[in-house]
């Protein structure tokens, strides 16, 4: 598709559960990011891949969260043992490699609503 | 760290203009975004500058002070479907990581 998919849109689960989230991001971009967005606040960086660098994880809350990316396509993050303060909408974005009149700019998919219940 | 501020919330009239304000204090600045969100839809970029001054596109215009870590976002003909959360993002190292402010909720009345 032409913009970021990610999967599920919507997931429900009950606390202590595992949960996969996963973004598909646009093909040649080869930066990608995972976001979470609590009800009404603002952005919170989790973990940014670039190419084929280490990811830089400084976000991640804590060691129940991962993600995985292969090479510069589709991108997976798990929540382990979620709990009722993991619920959010997960944002994912891509972008290209900033240089002479790219901006890097990212583009979002529509996000996963996550529901720990 | 990274600190970037935004008001919580304005409130301006529908044909107005009304200037929505950043600043930040970051280490290696690379650049300063604004993106658009919707209640319930994911950002959309409208925005970006690295260098001083003012970048505009059509109702919309951005400056950026790199000397004083401020940047606003104008919006000009303000009309109601301009209500939305309006988000700072600074880029900052030779990656392209982006950290945003918390946003400012900008109501379009009547």
């Amino acid at each position: 598709g032409a913009g970021v998919s990610q999967s599920p849109s919507n997931k429900v689960t009950e606390k202590g559960k595992d949960v996969e989230l996963r973004c598909d991001p646009i093909s040649g971009h080869t930066a990608l990011y995972w976001y979470r967005q609590r009800l009404g606040q603002g952005l919170e960086f989790l973990i940014y891949f670039q190419g084929n660098s280490a990811p830089d994880k400084s976000g991640l809350p804590s060691d129940r969260f991962s993600a995985e990316r292969t090479g510069e396509s589709v991108s997976t993050l798990t929540i382990q043992r979620t709990q009722q303060e993991d619920s959010a909408v997960y944002l994912c974005a891509s972008s290209p490699r900033a240089s002479g009149s790219n901006t890097g700019e990212l583009f979002f998919g529509e996000g996963s609503r996550l529901t720990v219940l | 760290g990274q600190n970037i501020d935004q008001p919580t919330e304005m409130t301006a009239t529908e044909g107005a203009i009304v200037q929505i304000n950043c600043t930040y204090q970051t280490s290696g600045f690379n650049g300063l975004f604004w993106y658009q969100q919707h209640a319930g839809e994911a950002p959309t970029f409208l925005s970006y500058n690295v260098l001083d001054g003012l970048e505009e596109k059509g109702r919309f215009s951005s400056f950026l002070s790199r000397s004083k870590g401020y940047s606003y976002l104008l919006l000009k003909e303000l009309q109601m479907k301009d209500s939305a959360s309006y988000l700072c993002a600074v880029r900052t190292g030779g990656g392209n990581k982006l950290t945003f402010g918390t946003g400012t909720q900008l109501k379009v009345e009547l």
